[in-house]
């Protein structure tokens, strides 16, 4: 069955620092959105894309906030300048069209020191 | 904005039925979602509403009533694997030509023997 995979699990970096957090989403959709969980709380959108652009972003996602699509598997989340407030398990989900359901992949931890 | 409401904890015997309840606020409505999360894993997909009624899945069935805002997921033949926070999820459009999923803060179920 096809899955979303993340890369990688678990990530811990300085404050300060840059961080790239990796996915692929599963191979024929053409939706794919970001989410972070932070410890013990809810789930929280933070940007949808689609055709290339950014089709909706939350407050959370803020300037140094990115996303790309680099290549044709890829999709990768860019944290610019992380703070201890980063640190979160960040989820990666697709889907095949924009109104049907998200798969999640397994999720990056981020731990910021 | 968006609200959603549901229990924050739930108990029930194996082999019984549990409901879990979820009720939301939100314009631009377009779909309610339920996920299951195990601790430290991803959400996966239960089931999803858009019309008022049950949809059947097993051992799963989700309602929806749009006029009272309200939903609930029913687990049937509860087994202990079933314990996990399960997610109330409401897809609304954003008038920006896409659909945002938000969240509830999950209701974490224990199946006990």
């Amino acid at each position: 069955e096809p899955e979303v995979t993340q890369t990688p699990s678990h990530q811990v970096t300085q404050m300060g620092q840059e961080v790239i957090l990796r996915c692929v989403p599963i191979s024929n959709h053409l939706y794919f959105y970001w989410y972070r969980q932070i410890l013990g709380q809810k789930v929280e959108f933070l940007v949808s894309f689609y055709n290339n652009e950014i089709s909706e972003k939350s407050e959370i996602f803020d300037d140094q906030f990115s996303v790309e699509r680099p290549d044709g598997s890829n999709f990768t989340l860019k944290i610019r300048s992380t703070k201890l407030e980063d640190s979160a398990m960040y989820f990666c989900a697709s889907s095949g069209d924009r109104g049907d359901e998200q798969y999640f992949g397994p999720g990056t931890r981020l731990t910021v020191t | 904005g968006q609200n959603i409401d549901q229990p924050t904890e739930m108990t029930a015997t194996e082999g019984a039925i549990v409901q879990i309840n979820c009720t939301y606020q939100t314009s631009g409505f377009n779909g309610l979602f339920w996920y299951q999360q195990h601790a430290g894993e991803a959400p996966t997909f239960l089931s999803y509403n858009v019309l008022d009624g049950l949809e059947e899945k097993g051992r799963f069935s989700s309602f929806l009533s749009r006029s009272k805002g309200y939903s609930y997921l029913l687990l049937k033949e509860l087994q202990m694997k079933d314990s996990a926070s399960y997610l109330c999820a409401v897809r609304a459009y954003s008038g920006a030509g896409s659909y945002q999923l938000t969240f509830g803060k999950g209701t974490k179920l224990s199946v006990i023997p």
